[in-house]
């Protein structure tokens, strides 16, 4: 089983709609949980942290965790073209591990 | 968060070379990570350099084929030895950036011939 899980994709969701990626990891003594989105050919750039369960919300953005199920999930919200990127889940212990990324495409 | 200065920003290299990557940091950092992503996959974590010690390598990586300097808390080097055309990638280095995630260099994409 792969430490952190995410289903590659691509996905593929118009523009305004609502993007929805997912996410889960193994190590159940996890305490943080990032997202990052990677643009192609450029180093990934860290968008969103969660640290507890719920909801954490940053302008179109808004992470969910949920440690009992063992999940993350990134939803962005009115999805614009310049969104379309590679998004990395990650998960801290004592160094960062990454899921394998979920392309997005967002269509005019 | 921290800034990281990578470089070369990309080479080519020979087969059975070797190449050198330098991470600069304009802060003190206690550790600096530095990952390879291969074409088209995610992060891999090569190792965990800190300073003063030796570095801590993840499993697969051997530090006779990336051997890692660490002379001070704001700069590493990463060396890609005996290269093969397996080892093409792209190779990052990063830093904690205050707790809130890691903030990654510009990346290095080496290419062997």
């Amino acid at each position: 089983q792969k430490e952190v899980e995410q289903n590659s994709g691509p996905l593929s969701v118009p523009e305004g709609a609502i993007a929805s990626l997912n996410c889960t990891y193994s190590d159940r003594v996890s305490q943080s949980f990032f997202w990052y989105r990677q643009y192609s050919g450029k180093s990934p750039e860290l968008i969103m942290s969660i640290y507890s369960n719920g909801d954490k919300e940053d302008g179109r953005f808004t992470a969910q965790l949920n440690k009992a199920s063992q999940y993350v999930s990134l939803l962005i919200r009115d999805s614009q073209p310049s969104d379309s990127a590679t998004y990395l889940c990650a998960v801290n212990r004592d160094d960062m591990r990454f899921g394998a990324g979920t392309r997005l495409t967002v269509k005019p | 968060s921290a800034v990281i200065s990578q470089k070369p920003s990309r080479d080519i290299c020979q087969r059975g070379t070797s190449l050198t990557i330098q991470c600069q940091v304009d802060s003190q950092v206690t550790m600096m990570f530095w990952y390879r992503q291969q074409p088209g996959q995610s992060l891999t974590l090569i190792a965990t350099a800190n300073q003063g010690s030796e570095a801590t390598y993840e499993s697969g990586f051997v530090i006779d084929k990336f051997p890692i300097s660490r002379p001070n808390l704001t700069f590493s080097t990463l060396t890609v030895s005996n290269l093969s055309p397996e080892d093409s990638s792209i190779y990052l280095c990063s830093v904690a950036a205050g707790g809130y995630g890691y903030t990654f260099g510009s990346g290095t994409r080496l290419t062997v011939v």
